[in-house]
């Protein structure tokens, strides 16, 4: 069984320090990992997808395949990425639903 | 575009009782998923509509139920309540599940049904 863990329910940092918040995933074949984001009072939207191998509003996340995980990094935080960060998983090459960990509530301090 | 919209928004039931939520895709995506998120916890995938059919399912009981109209809207169903069925009931949806490089994996979500059984 696929399986996403969150082991921070919540992060506090001040704003201009690094964040890493961090997932870890189970799976016996070729995932795909996602960084959804929620912002107070607006629905649930995608951040980021492994395989695009993008940086969004200056986030990034490496899959690391031998420790299972796909970190979600940013050098600087902003007070506008306060917000619920939640990472998911789908089985490599489908269309299947998303696996969700359980969300780091992340709060920028001023 | 209105986006994924869902109804009601909120609503509380009781033991036993059925439940009808709704739910209109995003203009231009005929594939919808419901999840359903328990407090504190991440979204868990219930099922997958495609074509008036149900694709994929997740871990939930038989009372779970769904439909998907010719218009891709989609309702789900819960029958015999229970407590533990509070939560709230997010629809998601995405394009074509067979349309390629389309299929990017990103949802879009609705602002979510809430359910209450007392």
């Amino acid at each position: 069984a696929q399986r996403v863990t969150q082991p921070e329910k919540l992060l506090s940092v001040f704003k201009g320090a690094p964040v890493e918040l961090k997932c870890n995933y189970s799976y016996s074949g070729s995932p795909e990992l996602f960084w959804y984001v929620q912002y107070s009072r607006q629905r649930l939207q995608l951040l980021l997808r492994h395989i695009s191998r993008e940086s969004i509003k200056g986030f990034t996340a490496d899959l690391n395949k031998g420790e299972t995980s796909f970190h979600l990094k940013k050098p600087f935080a902003q007070e506008e990425d306060s917000a619920m960060y939640y990472c998911a998983l789908r089985s490599g090459g489908g269309a299947d639903g998303l696996t969700f960990g359980k969300g780091t509530h992340l709060i920028i301090q001023p | 575009d209105a986006g994924v919209t869902q109804s009601p928004t909120h609503l509380i039931k009781t033991r036993g009782q059925q439940v009808t939520l709704r739910c209109s895709p995003k203009s231009g995506h005929d594939t919808v998923s419901w999840y359903q998120q328990a407090l504190g916890q991440g979204p868990q995938f219930i099922f997958q509509y495609y074509e008036e059919e149900e694709r994929q399912r997740g871990n939930f009981p038989d009372r779970f139920s769904g439909h998907q109209f010719p218009n891709y809207s989609s309702e789900l169903n819960v029958n015999a309540l229970l407590l533990g069925d509070s939560a709230l009931y997010l629809c998601a949806s995405s394009p074509g599940r067979d349309r390629g490089f389309l299929n990017t994996g990103e949802l879009f979500f609705g602002e979510g049904s809430r359910l209450t059984v007392l």
